[in-house]
């Protein structure tokens, strides 16, 4: 059964940092793309950030770009997503998600349970 | 950036009710697209992959149609655990882009 467990979230002050994790069970983590899509309350589906099955390729929403940083460890099958400079609008329920497939255009077929990142003073 | 448009925002309709979704993206995705199932509290769900690919384990009253830029999916007949928040995404280009949702309400 795959697996997806986030953590990290929490409260934090404008400026500040965060780091949250994605421990994955289940399926061959190293064969898979894995991104970071968060929902700020009340609102839609915002995608983060995509990290290739090896690391090498990486992409980001132009708003988190400079600030936010995906990477993983794929010995340890975690994703990771490091939160610099955050901003009150960086407010969310911030989800990992696994690709469906190795190819370069691929959906989220499973999503973790979210961990809520609050940016205020 | 690829801008991905549903269409209506949200929809009552009553259980057995057949309901259809349009999304429009602002340029041509082929059919790289994805249907997701939002309830309140959850995480999103896979319902529809590649336009009109039904995602393992998902009922058959579920159904995606369309290529290009125009899209739908359709529930033939509205079940109690239907009623979500319905989400369509682009995967032909980054960076990945949503609709703005389709809440479907018990009427």
């Amino acid at each position: 059964e795959v697996q997806l467990v986030e953590s990290g979230g929490g409260l934090v002050q404008p400026g500040g940092s965060l780091r949250l994790s994605c421990a994955a069970s289940g399926f061959t983590f190293s064969s898979h793309a894995m991104s970071w899509v968060r929902q700020a309350p009340g609102q839609g589906l915002d995608w983060v950030s995509t990290i290739s099955a090896g690391g090498s390729s990486i992409d980001y929403a132009d708003s988190v770009k400079g600030r936010l940083t995906i990477s993983r460890d794929n010995s340890k099958n975690t994703l990771y997503l490091q939160m610099n400079s955050l901003r009150a609008e960086d407010t969310a329920v911030y989800y990992c998600a696994k690709a469906s497939d190795s190819s370069g255009k691929n959906y989220f077929d499973y999503w973790g349970q979210g961990t809520l990142v609050t940016v205020s003073s | 950036d690829i801008q991905m448009t549903q269409s209506p925002s949200s929809v009552s309709a009553s259980v057995g009710d057949r309901v259809t979704i349009t999304c429009r993206a602002s340029q041509v995705i082929s059919s790289w697209l994805a249907w997701y199932q939002q309830k309140p509290g959850k995480a999103p769900n896979l319902l529809i992959y590649a336009a009109s690919r039904l995602q393992s384990g998902v009922p058959s009253r579920f159904s995606g149609s369309g290529s290009g830029t125009d899209f739908t999916l359709t529930i033939s007949s509205l079940q109690p655990e239907d009623f979500a928040t319905y989400y369509c995404q682009q995967a032909n280009s980054f960076p990945r882009t949503f609709g703005q949702g389709t809440k479907v309400e018990i009427e």
